[in-house]
């Protein structure tokens, strides 16, 4: 079984500040998903990288895939309260079973940006 | 595009009682997902889709049954629930290359 670690928990933080959030796996991935869930509400897909060492930026967003393709960061600048959510990561499983793309999630970081 | 749909949002069973969600893509999606997301434990797959008349299970299984009688559409039933199946249901759909689309849920009791 392929785990991924994600931490902290939980993260409850000051509209304008500055955050990271970590996602590690002893497994390496083809590539490694971030999606942002809301209460209520299923998950959205935030970015998809797919090299070692990629970052990618989405405004505020910045992620990187480690160089061995084993963890990720999210790092949020200058935290907005529309930024409060679950965060996800999941990576990969190439071709498992009946050649299906599976997903093994991430346990989730929990935000709260307080106004 | 509606995306992914679920029926119902909400349903209270009680033990040893029956019933199907509803997952719906309008996206012609080829893979179906049903997942299921508890406190604590993230997203944990139920059972999966590769295609119309196919599906295979994923992490946690028992206890429920799917069918794929039609590409857009992905049913989860439950034969005779338990108060352990009590969680917040979600199906996604995706092309083979990774990327899910979900629906926004369906929030489950069993008394």
């Amino acid at each position: 079984t392929q785990l991924l670690e994600q931490s902290p928990q939980f993260l409850s933080i000051q509209e304008g500040e500055n955050l990271t959030v970590y996602c590690n796996s002893s497994s390496v991935f083809s590539s490694l998903q971030w999606y942002r869930q809301e209460p209520g509400e299923g998950p959205v897909l935030l970015v998809t990288v797919v090299t070692g060492g990629e970052v990618k930026k989405l405004k505020r967003l910045t992620f990187q895939f480690g160089d061995a393709r084993k963890d990720s960061s999210l790092h949020i600048t200058a935290a907005q309260p529309g930024d409060t959510g679950l965060y996800l990561c999941a990576g990969d499983t190439p071709y498992s079973g009946a050649g299906s793309y599976q997903l093994t999630f991430g346990k989730g970081t929990k935000l709260s940006v307080i106004p | 595009n509606a995306g992914v749909t679920q029926t119902p949002k909400f349903r209270v069973l009680k033990t040893g009682q029956s019933m199907t969600l509803l997952c719906a893509q309008d996206m012609n999606h080829e893979y179906m997902y049903w997942y299921r997301q508890d406190p604590g434990m993230g997203l944990r797959l139920i059972h999966y889709s590769v295609g119309e008349g196919t599906t295979a299970k994923g992490e946690v299984p028992d206890g429920y049954n799917v069918s794929r009688l039609k590409k857009q559409n992905f049913l989860l039933g439950l034969e005779s629930a338990a108060p352990s199946q009590t969680s917040v249901y979600f199906c996604a759909s995706s092309y083979s290359t990774g990327e899910q689309f979900f629906g926004p849920g369906t929030r489950l009791t069993v008394l």
